[in-house]
């Protein structure tokens, strides 16, 4: 069973480029949940993608935007980015979308300068 | 909105020395409360689900419980290799709007001292 995978490991961008991060799901997973985690703060939800459409979101700009293909894998693109964007953005797939646990990837560690 | 608060911020142990994580929560319609462990620099390790309060999970020195305002993980024994971040996440019901999501808390950092 293959776990969940996220690429690059790090990245490094400055204010006001846009930056796409991706996200493949377990293997059987066919939901995908973003989160932000700035540092010494636990994760705060960005979004959720079930069978391609985004049916979750929270407390972010729309500068943050997704996409999940169909193989369940997914993309975070942020857009005029912003030094507060820095952080490790986690990305976690589920079976479903609003029961059970989730499974996190390595996370995707992003510098903006 | 749902809110969780773990304490303490951060504990040192001797190898061997037991003690309890504590994670407070509110929520409307809880389904679920989550324990992960995080190492430096990697994502969220999922360690137990717990549903409804009186409910016990149990691996290895770990043990979660749960009560209808918090959960508590009891680390009994434990190892130099017991030390991460332990993080605590609910679920939400459909009512609050927050049924797809996770709610973190901040995460109590745990060192074990050989």
């Amino acid at each position: 069973e293959t776990g969940v995978t996220q690429s690059p490991t790090h990245l490094i961008k400055t204010r006001g480029q846009q930056v796409t991060l991706r996200c493949s799901s377990q293997s059987g997973h066919n939901t995908v949940s973003w989160y932000q985690q700035a540092l010494g703060q636990g994760p705060q939800f960005i979004f959720q993608y079930y069978r391609e459409e985004e049916n979750g979101r929270g407390n972010f700009p729309p500068r943050f935007s997704g996409l999940q293909f169909p193989n369940y894998s997914s993309e975070l693109n942020v857009n005029a980015l912003e030094l507060d964007d820095s952080a490790l953005y986690l990305c976690a797939s589920s079976l479903t979308g609003d029961l059970g646990e989730q499974y996190f990837g390595p996370g995707t560690r992003l510098t903006v300068t | 909105e749902d809110q969780v608060t773990q304490s303490p911020e951060a504990l040192r142990l001797q190898e061997g020395e037991s003690s309890s994580l504590n994670c407070s929560y509110t929520v409307s319609g809880l389904r679920g409360l989550f324990w992960y462990r995080q190492d430096p620099g990697k994502g969220p390790e999922f360690l137990f689900t717990l549903y409804s309060a009186g409910e016990e999970k149990e691996k290895e020195r770990l043990k979660a419980t749960l009560t209808k305002k918090e959960s508590f993980l009891h680390i009994t024994a434990p190892k130099p290799e017991d030390s991460a971040t332990y993080l605590c996440a609910v679920r939400g019901g459909f009512s609050s709007g927050s049924a797809r999501q996770l709610t973190f808390g901040s995460g109590t950092q745990l060192t074990v001292l050989p």
